[in-house]
């Protein structure tokens, strides 16, 4: 069975610095992908990043990367110069090749402040 | 861009009422997933579906059902609802189930049975 553990309840980082958000996973799936959320108080879930089991180099977009260490089965997520708006519930999942179901972890709420 | 739109932000129904979520995507996938929130326990799934009339369970399918009678909308329907589906109800899409996609969420509906 796949599980996704987020062992920040919470995390709180000043602006304009950077911030690692930590996730980790167990699965006994050889191909997988890694997943990053960012819900704001809203309600709405946004797509952040993906990493394939696969891909040799850590996926970036924009100010977020994502730090693959596969034989730790980590897959931290990191952002740049933090900005007031990345303040919100940040949610890890992941799902096997072969299936889109998406098992999620139970997320870390960033604050960010001045 | 994807737009995965639900038909309500906040629903508020009685005990023993018959509730329906729709969902509708405009992108063309295939997939269509249902997941309830709550606190604590981050997302799970409820009932997804690969095709059109097809369906099938997810994590916690008790007293839900799904409809998908067009590939662009999947409906959830709460048969006789009950206190303990007070929740925060998302719906998502992904292309295909060829590789790992990800999955495009609506804004959330605010479900609250009396």
């Amino acid at each position: 069975a796949q599980k996704i553990t987020q062992t920040q309840p919470g995390m709180f980082v000043q602006e304009k610095e950077a911030v690692t958000l930590d996730c980790t996973y167990d699965t006994s799936d050889q191909s997988y992908g890694l997943f990053w959320y960012k819900q704001p108080s809203s309600g709405e879930m946004i797509f952040l990043i993906y990493q394939g089991s696969y891909d040799e180099q850590n996926a970036t977009e924009g100010r977020y990367s994502l730090n693959f260490q596969k034989a730790r089965k980590s897959a931290n997520l990191v952002i740049s110069a933090s900005q007031l708006g990345d303040s919100a519930m940040y949610f890890c999942a992941m799902s096997g090749w072969d299936t889109d179901k998406l098992i999620f972890g139970t997320g870390t709420r960033l604050q960010v402040f001045p | 861009d994807v737009k995965v739109t639900q038909s309500s932000r906040y629903l508020v129904k009685r005990t023993g009422e018959k509730v329906f979520l729709e969902c509708v995507q405009d992108m063309d996938h295939e997939n269509m997933f249902w997941y309830r929130q709550d606190p604590g326990l981050g997302l799970r799934l409820i009932y997804f579906s690969y095709d059109v009339k097809m369906k099938e369970k997810g994590d916690i399918p008790e007293g839900y059902s799904v409809s998908r009678e067009k590939k662009e909308r999947f409906s959830l329907i709460l048969e006789s609802a009950s206190t303990n589906q007070t929740s925060m109800y998302l719906c998502a899409s992904s292309y295909s189930r060829q590789g790992v996609q990800p999955q495009h969420f609506g804004d959330g509906t605010r479900l609250s049975i009396l």
